[in-house]
């Protein structure tokens, strides 16, 4: 059974910095691009990032472009978004998101609350 | 970008009755290399994670009631619910993934009249 389970989420300042993993089971977590989609409170779905299956190529929404990285440790099964210079509107819930053979999004973690307040 | 514009923001339907949500790219996501509509639905329910219902517009995910059927291509779609079940209230996204960065529609929340 594939899970994605979300973790890393909480309360942070404006200006600081939080790192979300993904822990990936249940299938070959090398072969797939994967995917950090958020939803603000009371808003809609809005995509983050992607990366493909071996790291080597990454791509980011513009208004997180040059503050928040994605990255994956394919040995652990996990995938990682390192968020910086966190803003308000950064709060939201973040979900991983596995790129299924045809390019939608197939299988989605829980989610993480990342709250960006002082 | 490509903007997703889904209509109504909000649908009540009786049960049993039909369910119809619509959903206009602003530029065609049908690709010429493989005639396909790089066009998903999904559905959201409190407290859980998104679940894709259809993918390249008209296919239905494995598992999904038969009831859920996706229509439509180049820049109109519809996602249509034949029979309106009380486990289908939920908030319906459509999706397109023809190109970065891959954008959703504002939402339409289904609930029962």
């Amino acid at each position: 059974e594939v899970q994605l389970v979300e973790s890393g989420g909480g309360l942070v300042q404006p200006g600081g910095s939080l790192r979300l993993s993904c822990a990936a089971s249940g299938f070959t977590f090398s072969n797939y691009w994967m995917h950090w989609v958020r939803q603000a409170p009371g808003k809609g779905l809005v995509w983050v990032s992607h990366i493909n299956n071996d790291g080597s190529a990454t791509n980011y929404a513009d208004s997180v472009k040059g503050r928040f990285t994605i990255s994956r440790d394919n040995a652990k099964n996990t995938l990682y978004l390192q968020m910086n210079s966190l803003r308000a509107e950064d709060t939201a819930v973040y979900y991983c998101a596995r790129r299924g053979d045809g390019g939608f999004f197939d299988y989605w973690g829980q989610g993480t609350l990342v709250t960006v307040s002082s | 970008d490509i903007v997703m514009t889904q209509s109504p923001d909000s649908l009540a339907v009786s049960l049993g009755e039909r369910a119809t949500i619509n959903c206009k790219s602003s530029q065609s996501v049908l690709h010429s290399s493989n005639n396909k509509n790089y066009l998903a639905w999904y559905q959201l329910k409190p407290g859980q994670p998104p679940k894709v219902l259809i993918y390249w517009a008209s296919t239905r995910e494995s598992g999904v009631p038969d009831r859920f059927r996706g229509s439509g291509s180049g820049t109109d779609f519809t996602l249509t619910i034949s029979s309106l079940q009380a486990e289908d209230v939920a908030v319906y996204y459509c999706q397109q993934y023809y190109s970065t960065p891959y954008t959703f529609g504002q939402g339409t929340k289904l609930e029962i009249k």
